[in-house]
């Protein structure tokens, strides 16, 4: 059974860039959720995606979006980067028959804004 | 007011110590309790999860969830080095999974 990947691990960025932040889902896994995660702080939801559609979104602004593949694929997208977008990316994928809030995360994308 | 609180240590103990690990939420809604352990550079991993209130217990951890007073508390007996992590406390309020952490408990167990 393939795990959740994310990639590139570690990027660096410049104040008013875009990035894209990949991930693969865990096999037979069809929905996505990215988190947030600042340093010395938990994760924060940015959104869900379940069907190629978003299926909930946390308090983040519009700059942040993302897509779901029809593979389970998903991508994160952030236009316009400030400095406090520095944080670790996560990736988790889940399905929907199984425990509400189990959660299989990847090791995270770690984002540098200067 | 935070949906869930943590304090964020950090909490050193000897080997072999009993931990106490605790949170608090603000919605008695809330049906879902997980721990997750995270270790530095990784991603968090699910540790326990308990639905509504009461123990659940798996090897030396032991969840428990008391709604009255909207409390989550996870106990680890006879601490090992290798639990040394990132202990994140969580509640998932139904619907799409979405899943709300506190900010984390770093614990380290001295040999």
């Amino acid at each position: 059974e393939t795990g959740v990947t994310q990639s590139p691990t570690h990027l660096i960025k410049t104040r008013g860039q875009q990035v894209t932040l990949r991930c693969s889902s865990q096999s037979g896994h069809n929905t996505v959720s990215w988190y947030q995660q600042a340093l010395g702080q938990g994760p924060q939801f940015i959104f869900q995606y379940y069907r190629e559609e978003e299926n909930g979104r946390g308090n983040f602004p519009p700059r942040f979006s993302g897509l779901q593949f029809p593979n389970y694929s998903s991508e994160l997208n952030v236009n316009a980067l400030e400095l406090d977008d520095s944080a670790l990316y996560l990736c988790a994928s889940s399905r929907p028959d199984i425990e509400a809030g189990e959660l299989f995360f990847g090791e995270g994308s770690r984002l540098t804004v200067l | 007011q935070k949906e869930v609180e943590q304090d964020p240590g950090p909490l050193s103990v000897p080997e072999g110590a009993i931990v106490s690990l605790n949170c608090t939420y603000s919605n008695s809604a809330f049906q879902y309790f997980m721990w997750y352990r995270q270790y530095s550079r990784k991603g968090p991993e699910l540790l326990m999860y308990t639905y509504s209130s009461g123990n659940k217990e798996d090897g030396r951890f032991t969840a428990q969830v008391d709604k009255s007073s909207k409390y989550i508390s996870l106990f680890i007996r006879d601490s090992q080095p290798s639990d040394s992590a990132t202990y994140l406390c969580a509640i998932e309020s139904g619907g799409y999974q979405k899943v709300t952490f506190g900010t984390g408990t770093k614990l380290q167990v001295i040999p």
